[in-house]
């Protein structure tokens, strides 16, 4: 099994320009969760998906974020007009549900953001 | 926001000695788990123990949860400076995935 892969790991970019982070999870996952993680804080949940579907989106997802994963597979998660308040680390997650059971989380490296 | 806290922020000890960190939350949960992380890196699960569990092994690892009290500690036994690394407990509420996590607790090991 290889893990969940995360691209770009570090991207750099000036205010307002547009991003985005795709995330290739562990096969036959089929959850796949993407989280945001500032300095020195711990990670806070962003959106989830089951197959291709979005179940879940938190207020943290501001309208200049979209994520989707079109076939159940790879998710990507785009921000447009970036502020430097976006700076920070974006990572994808996935899990297997067994029965009724989520279980473990497996998170890939992250990709850094940078808003200069 | 983060879901609880975490108790200490920071931690340094000599290899071979135990750590202990303590986590705290407020809502109720279905299950609690542990992760670790190394600067710069992703998180790696270390154990799982659900709403209904006292205490779980997992190696040098040991997990209490007390519901009551809404907290958790994670003991590490022998430690090693390969330890070194913050850790994070992570509630969830709704066996969704949907994890909360605390702000951590950074260990030092020094060899």
């Amino acid at each position: 099994d290889t893990g969940v892969s995360q691209d770009p790991r570090h991207k750099i970019t000036k205010r307002g320009q547009n991003v985005t982070f795709r995330c290739d999870p562990i096969s036959e996952h089929n959850r796949l969760y993407w989280y945001r993680q500032t300095l020195g804080q711990g990670p806070e949940f962003l959106t989830y998906f089951q197959n291709e579907a979005q179940l879940e989106k938190s207020r943290l997802l501001s309208d200049r974020f979209s994520a989707e994963r079109p076939k159940g597979s790879f998710s990507t998660l785009e921000i447009q007009r970036t502020e430097q308040g976006d700076s920070a680390m974006y990572l994808c997650a996935s899990s297997r549900i067994s029965g009724s059971f989520t279980g473990e989380l497996f998170f890939g490296e992250g990709s850094r953001l940078t808003v200069l | 926001s983060q879901q609880g806290e975490e108790d200490p922020q920071a931690l340094s000890i000599q290899e071979g000695e135990n750590a202990t960190m303590n986590c705290s939350y407020k809502t109720s949960i279905n299950n609690l788990q542990w992760y670790r992380q190394n600067s710069g890196r992703g998180l790696v699960h270390l154990i799982l123990i659900r709403s209904n569990e006292r205490e779980k092994h997992s190696g040098r690892l040991r997990v209490t949860l007390d519901t009551s009290k809404k907290s958790s500690s994670l003991l590490i036994t022998a430690s090693r400076a390969a330890d070194t690394a913050s850790y994070f407990c992570a509630t969830d509420g709704g066996n969704t995935g949907k994890l909360i996590f605390g702000q951590g607790t950074t260990l030092q090991v020094k060899p």
